[in-house]
């Protein structure tokens, strides 16, 4: 079975800093995708950057980006030039890329950007 | 594009009655439905995974019997918790798959939260 860990159970940064967010994970399957979700007071599930581990290099979406480190089991999230509207709780998600396609979440990161 | 939406958004029952819950994709078809449950300040716990016209797979520890999932249709899951208890009081989220060509995405409703009086 594949597990996803998240071992910082809460950050903060100032507004406009760099802030990254660990994310490691346990799995025997060579396709599969890894996921960033927010999801800040109202609740609803935001996907902020997805990653292909067939692929290498790493994926970006404006001002977040990730360090994914296969062989270490590893995909980060850093978030540049942090707003007040990213303060949130972050999930990384994996997905095995056949079968159910189920997401296996991490236990999350609350992150409190401060003015 | 890809929205799912959740009725109710909030929801009080007394104990011992039954409540639906319905995740409806409005604007694409869903392959596969998901229901996951949220205490607060905790991760999404997957309950069941539904496919339209099939029997609903269920996580193990969650209750079948309790939890009555039904996707009637490719844009239609409802969830059923049958003769609650104030320890069924969550946060309820339904996340719709349109398959491969969505690049895995799974798309969230914006939850439920149930409260069991």
């Amino acid at each position: 079975a594949q597990t996803v860990t998240q071992s910082q159970p809460e950050m903060s940064v100032q507004e406009a800093e760099t802030v990254t967010l660990s994310c490691t994970y346990d799995t025997s399957e060579s396709n599969y995708y890894l996921f960033w979700y927010k999801q800040p007071p109202s609740r609803q599930m935001i996907l902020v950057i997805r990653q292909e581990a067939y692929k290498q290099q790493n994926a970006t979406e404006n001002r977040f980006s990730v360090n994914f480190q296969k062989a270490a089991k590893s995909f980060s999230l850093k978030i540049s030039d942090s707003q007040l509207g990213d303060t949130a709780m972050y999930f990384c998600a994996f997905m095995k890329r056949s079968g159910s396609e189920k997401l296996v979440f991490g236990k999350g990161t609350k992150l409190t950007v401060n003015p | 594009g890809a929205v799912v939406s959740q009725h109710p958004s909030w929801v009080i029952c007394k104990s011992g009655t039954s409540v639906k819950i319905e995740c409806r994709s409005l604007d694409f078809q869903a392959t596969t439905m998901f229901w996951y449950r949220q205490f607060p300040k905790q991760s999404l716990m997957l309950m069941a995974t539904s496919n339209e016209g099939s029997k609903a797979t269920y996580e193990q520890g969650v209750e079948k019997d309790k939890f009555l999932i039904n996707h009637a249709s490719l844009t239609l899951s409802t969830l059923t918790v049958t003769s609650a208890h104030p320890e069924d009081s969550s946060f309820y989220i339904c996340s719709a798959y349109p398959g491969q060509g969505s690049s895995y995405e799974q798309y969230f409703g914006p939850g439920t939260r149930l409260t069991v009086t």
